[in-house]
């Protein structure tokens, strides 16, 4: 089954503690990418990637970091977290042909920074 | 700076009453324009995209869009909504350099 999976699903976490989102999708995708996603703003895309070792901002990169090591995973990492942080954060995966693309988006995790 | 607008926050309607949301986005070079669909509790789901030729794309669950490139705008329809309809409906628009904008979002409320 075709499918994009997060972990962990719902993280409460402390302030400056160092965390790590995974993502990781079954579909030999090129392009993945994180989206924060906060009440009446929509989502916001933190950073993208077009394929292995190549990697770009969005829109709000600040207080993130990402890799992509391999075609199949892009973890999110938060260094130092902080409250403003607080969101539900959702990982997607795309495959872009002509004129054509299949989107795959996560279940979602939703983080928690006291 | 590139941004993308839903003009409806929350839109009620009854069963098979005929249904159209609003974007617009304001990025002036060449775009693709998707909406996608997240129902309570669930993530984001495609229903339709644009990127170039015949502006008028038919997407799953008999949504359909419109783009109107001198209007910046792209609306998203359905003639007939069912109670299985509601949900969050976000419009977005992705530049060539794989810059990606949301906008709001529109809630869609269906009534039985």
């Amino acid at each position: 089954e075709a499918q994009v999976t997060q972990n962990p699903r719902y993280l409460i976490t402390v302030t400056g503690k160092k965390l790590t989102v995974t993502c990781s999708q079954n579909m030999n995708h090129e392009y993945m990418s994180w989206y924060r996603q906060d009440p009446g703003l929509g989502l916001r895309q933190i950073y993208y990637s077009m394929n292995v070792e190549v990697t770009d901002k969005g829109d709000v990169p600040e207080g993130y970091k990402v890799s992509r090591k391999e075609k199949r995973n892009f973890p999110l990492i938060l260094e130092s977290p902080s409250p403003n942080q607080t969101s539900l954060y959702f990982c997607a995966s795309s495959r872009r042909l002509a004129g054509s693309e299949t989107q795959y988006f996560g279940p979602g995790t939703r983080l928690l920074v006291l | 700076a590139q941004s993308v607008s839903q003009h409806n926050h929350h839109v009620i309607l009854s069963e098979a009453a005929s249904l159209e949301l609003g974007c617009n986005y304001s990025y002036g070079g060449t775009v693709n324009l998707f909406w996608y669909v997240q129902y309570p509790g669930q993530h984001l789901q495609l229903l339709l995209k644009y990127f170039s030729g015949d502006p008028l794309v038919k997407g799953i669950k008999g949504f359909e869009a419109e783009f109107i490139k001198s209007k910046f705008s792209f609306n998203l329809r359905k003639p007939s909504v069912q109670w299985s309809d509601t949900a969050e409906y976000f419009c977005a628009v992705r530049t060539r350099n794989n810059d990606m904008r949301f906008g709001a979002g529109t809630r869609l409320t269906v009534k039985p």
